[in-house]
């Protein structure tokens, strides 16, 4: 089956720890995002790629980082920096001038 | 800047009909994208205007004024697994970013 994973579903992070969020897309797409979610409010984004081997901050990039090493992986770190980790984070993915699709999410707590 | 503005909460009755509003200021558009999101999942894409005018997709229909920066999705013959946030989300015509609004969270009633 075609799709976006995303592992694990829930994840708890200790204090000064970092921890890394995978996502996994085998629809051949060339774009992919990362989004972080807080209750009851839309989707900010906090970072893109719009190929292999590049990407560039979103609009809340502090404290996390990225990296896209193959086309159909795009895994997020949330480092010590970043103080207040907990949210639905979201991954999608995006061919052409398609809609981005994404996957079923991830959320971080903090212990 | 970019800004997208949509109610935060509406209410209608099962059967009925419902039309939930979203007004944008963008400098680059490439589209505008309506998803639907229910409690505790991911968002689903519902639909995409990128022209002016009206696209219908079964009971879904969403339309687009790109020199007003307003568009609408409207929901027709309301079912109670409609009661979900519907996201108004655009995307810059430069950078292919999405930007997104708050939400409007839709209860139905029965």
């Amino acid at each position: 089956d075609g799709g976006i994973t995303q592992s694990p579903k829930y994840l708890f992070r200790k204090e000064g720890q970092n921890v890394t969020l995978s996502c996994e897309q085998n629809l051949n797409h060339d774009a992919m995002y990362w989004y972080r979610q807080d209750p009851g409010q839309g989707l900010r984004l906090i970072y893109y790629s719009q190929i292999v081997n590049d990407f560039q901050k979103g609009d809340i990039a502090e404290g996390y980082s990225v990296s896209r090493e193959k086309k159909e992986s795009f895994p997020l770190t949330v480092t010590s920096a970043q103080k207040n980790p907990t949210a639905f984070y979201l991954c999608a993915s995006r061919m052409g001038d398609e809609t981005q699709y994404f996957g079923p999410g991830t959320r971080l707590l903090v212990l | 800047g970019q800004n997208i503005d949509q109610p935060t909460e509406m209410t209608a009755t099962e059967g009925a009909i419902v039309q939930i509003n979203c007004t944008y200021q963008t400098s680059g558009f490439n589209g505008l994208f309506w998803y639907q999101q229910h409690a505790g999942e991911a968002p689903t894409f519902l639909s995409y205007n990128v022209l002016d005018g009206l696209e219908e997709k079964g009971r879904f229909s969403s339309f687009l004024s790109r020199s007003k920066g307003y568009s609408y999705l409207l929901l027709k013959e309301l079912q109670m697994k409609d009661s979900a946030s519907y996201l108004c989300a655009v995307r810059d015509r430069g950078t292919y970013k999405y930007i997104f609004g708050t939400g409007t969270r839709l209860k139905v009633l029965a």
